[in-house]
């Protein structure tokens, strides 16, 4: 079964502070990772995929198979990064399912 | 930028009604997806669709659940029979294809809120 774990409801960090989102998953398969953010009022929307080894926002990921991780990461937060991330997993053999984890509200405080 | 759009934004309704939410995903899109989120919890994947099946649905997806492709536009999800803790935000997605290229991201429309009373 897939799982995705993000043990942080809410994380509050100072403007220019740096953010780490964390996100554990499990999963026997080869999983295909992946970063949601939703900004206020506004649609849920693929920040960054770990395939693509992008930053996006300033924001980073890595995967982390020994530690099956993919923490988000960002050295210095922007009022402007406050929203609800969301890590997601999805089996990268073609199954379309996506499976989330709970989600981290991130406010930052100016 | 090609959105995906649902309708209506909110709706109410008394327990036992059925109920229909309609999305348009994106054009030359593919692959289409219902996810839904109660309040206070997680998006939780509900059912996906290609070339006019299901193929794949969770456990949430049962009999009272349906979805369809009616006119090659519009793609809906229809709840039967309305049940109190059917009261949700319900998310459609679209994906151009599969794989691990670009094409299998999500593009989420702006979601249906429902609210079984």
């Amino acid at each position: 079964a897939q799982r995705v774990t993000q043990p942080e409801k809410l994380l509050s960090v100072f403007k220019g502070a740096p953010v780490e989102l964390k996100c554990n998953y499990s999963y026997s398969g080869s999983p295909e990772l992946f970063w949601y953010v939703q900004y206020s009022r506004q649609r849920l929307q693929l920040l960054l995929r770990h395939i693509s080894r992008e930053s996006i926002k300033g924001f980073t990921a890595d995967l982390n198979k020994g530690e099956t991780s993919f923490h988000l990461k960002k050295p210095f937060a922007q009022e402007e990064d406050s929203a609800m991330y969301y890590c997601a997993l999805r089996d990268s053999g073609g199954y379309q399912k996506v499976t989330f984890g709970t989600g981290t509200k991130l406010q930052v405080i100016p | 930028e090609p959105e995906v759009t649902q309708t209506p934004s909110h709706q109410v309704t008394q327990m036992g009604q059925e109920v229909i939410l309609r999305c348009v995903p994106i054009s030359n899109h593919l692959y289409f997806y219902w996810y839904r989120q109660i309040l206070g919890q997680k998006v939780e994947f509900l059912v996906s669709f290609y070339n006019n099946e299901i193929s794949e649905k969770s456990e949430i997806f049962d009999d009272q659940f349906s979805v369809e492709r009616p006119d090659g536009s519009n793609f809906t999800l229809k709840i039967r029979s309305t049940k109190l803790e059917d009261s949700a935000m319900y998310f459609c997605a679209s994906s151009l294809g599969q794989g691990l290229s670009g094409a299998n991201v999500l593009t989420f429309g702006a979601g249906s809120r429902l609210t079984v009373l």
